[in-house]
């Protein structure tokens, strides 16, 4: 039972490389999003999707792109990594249904670096 | 803007003490409010979610209250044991629409001393 698989665990980037953070999850989810994890910050939101070729700002859009091709993944873009960056970044997802009163499931994490 | 706190930010107790977290929010126009739990270098599970037309859940030695007028929920854990340590975070959804987000907490840092 996977659940919400992120990839890579850990990543360091120069300032101005682009990367990808992979986001997988096997429950047929409809809804999934990003989020970063600062201290002094909380959790924000950066993008979201509520179902495949559909995708949303969040709180903290900027630097970020997403796509949603299709229901299991959730890829998040870094285009030009700034030390800003630097954060955890955390993949969740729900199922929809008749309500929102379901739970968030999260990912373990990406700890991401940026020099 | 909604805003939600937790106090304390740590705390330390013995274990088979019986424990409340605190967690604040400053609009009471919400949909519901989670609990969850995040265990160092892990993600987060949620714990209990309580809707706005309710004032309690339970879940094995937790519960959870709500008192939306207030603002405020309460997470009780029972007879705390040294697996209960991590740090625990609530949030509000602010509606019952795709767009609406959840606002966290920084979390309350809980350690159960054997």
């Amino acid at each position: 039972n996977a659940g919400v698989t992120q990839t890579p665990k850990f990543q360091v980037l120069k300032t101005g490389q682009s990367m990808t953070l992979q986001c997988a999850q096997d429950m047929n989810h409809e809804y999934m999003s990003w989020y970063r994890q600062d201290p002094g910050m909380g959790l924000r939101l950066i993008h979201y999707s509520v179902g495949a070729g559909i995708t949303d700002q969040g709180e903290v859009p900027n630097g970020y792109n997403v796509s949603r091709s299709t229901t299991e993944d959730f890829p998040l873009r870094l285009l030009s990594a700034a030390p800003s960056q630097t954060s955890v970044y955390f993949c969740a997802s729900k199922t929809r249904g008749a309500s929102y009163n379901s739970p968030l499931h999260f990912g373990n994490g990406t700890r991401l670096t940026v020099t | 803007k909604q805003e939600v706190t937790q106090i304390p930010a740590a705390l330390s107790v013995p274990e088979g003490e019986n424990l409340v977290l605190n967690c604040s929010f400053t609009d009471s126009a919400i949909y519901n409010l989670q609990w969850f739990r995040q265990d160092p270098g892990k993600g987060l599970t949620s714990l209990l979610l309580i809707q706005s037309s309710q004032r309690e859940q339970t879940s094995g030695r937790l519960n959870a209250s709500l008192d939306k007028s207030s603002g405020r929920s309460t997470l009780y854990i029972a007879a705390s044991q040294p697996g209960d340590s991590a740090t625990y975070l609530c949030a509000v959804r602010r509606g019952g629409t795709s767009g609406s987000r959840l606002t966290f907490g920084e979390g309350t840092q809980l350690t159960v001393n054997p």
